[in-house]
């Protein structure tokens, strides 16, 4: 069974500039969440999405958006990129919900912000 | 606040030894405590998943402990090897009306031959 892919693995983008970042899930999983990691925040929650419905938001800025496809497919797009928003950005589905059961993290994208 | 607090920061081990990795959290109310594995440019991979009503998980030589009342859990790996160097990352998950993540800040391993 395929893991989770995430699309780009590395990119760099300039300030003001926009980036979508791609996320195809374990097939059969129905949720997909994001998840923003650096070295001095760690971990930190964006957001989940469960059958094409935004179900849970952490607190970010609503430059930070998302969405998932009939085929639950998921991009996130953060727009007017900002120097802190240089990140490794973690896609993780489940079959059900995150909260609840194993989060199946990908790779992993890695934004760098000049 | 909702807060899961790791400790130590990072810990050096040499191979073949034992250690244990804690992790306090405040979260309430309580759903579930996860444990992953993330090695160095990866994503996580999760070790353990325990609900209230679980004290002890094991998955291989890693075996996670939870004591609900003082809020408390550890991993303990033991007979270390080379490759569990890595950062450790104790998650938990409340269930406020809408489900709550909160993360550690993790425990990085170091372990040396």
């Amino acid at each position: 069974k395929a893991g989770v892919t995430q699309t780009p693995r590395y990119l760099i983008k300039t300030r003001g500039q926009q980036v979508t970042l791609s996320c195809s899930p374990i097939s059969g999983h129905r949720s997909v969440s994001w998840y923003q990691q650096t070295p001095g925040q760690g971990l930190q929650f964006l957001f989940e999405y469960f059958s094409e419905t935004q179900r849970n938001k952490g607190n970010f800025p609503g430059r930070f958006s998302g969405r998932q496809f009939s085929n639950s497919r998921s991009e996130m797009n953060v727009s007017t990129l900002e120097l802190g928003d240089s990140a490794l950005y973690l896609c993780a589905s489940s079959p059900a919900g995150g909260f609840t059961g194993e989060l199946f993290f990908g790779e992993g994208s890695r934004l760098t912000v000049l | 606040k909702n807060q899961v607090e790791q400790s130590p920061q990072s810990l050096i081990i040499l191979e073949g030894k034992n250690c244990t990795l804690q992790c306090n959290y405040t979260v309430s109310p309580f759903s579930n405590l996860r444990w992953y594995k993330q090695d160095t440019g990866r994503g996580p991979v999760s070790l353990t998943i325990m609900t209230f009503s679980e004290n002890t998980k094991s998955n291989g030589r890693y075996t996670a402990t939870l004591d609900a009342d003082t809020k408390q859990s550890s991993l303990h790996i033991t007979a270390s090897q080379l490759s569990d160097s890595a950062s450790y990352i104790c998650v938990v998950s409340a269930n406020t009306g809408g489900f709550k993540t909160i993360f550690g800040a993790g425990t990085r391993l170091f372990v040396k031959a």
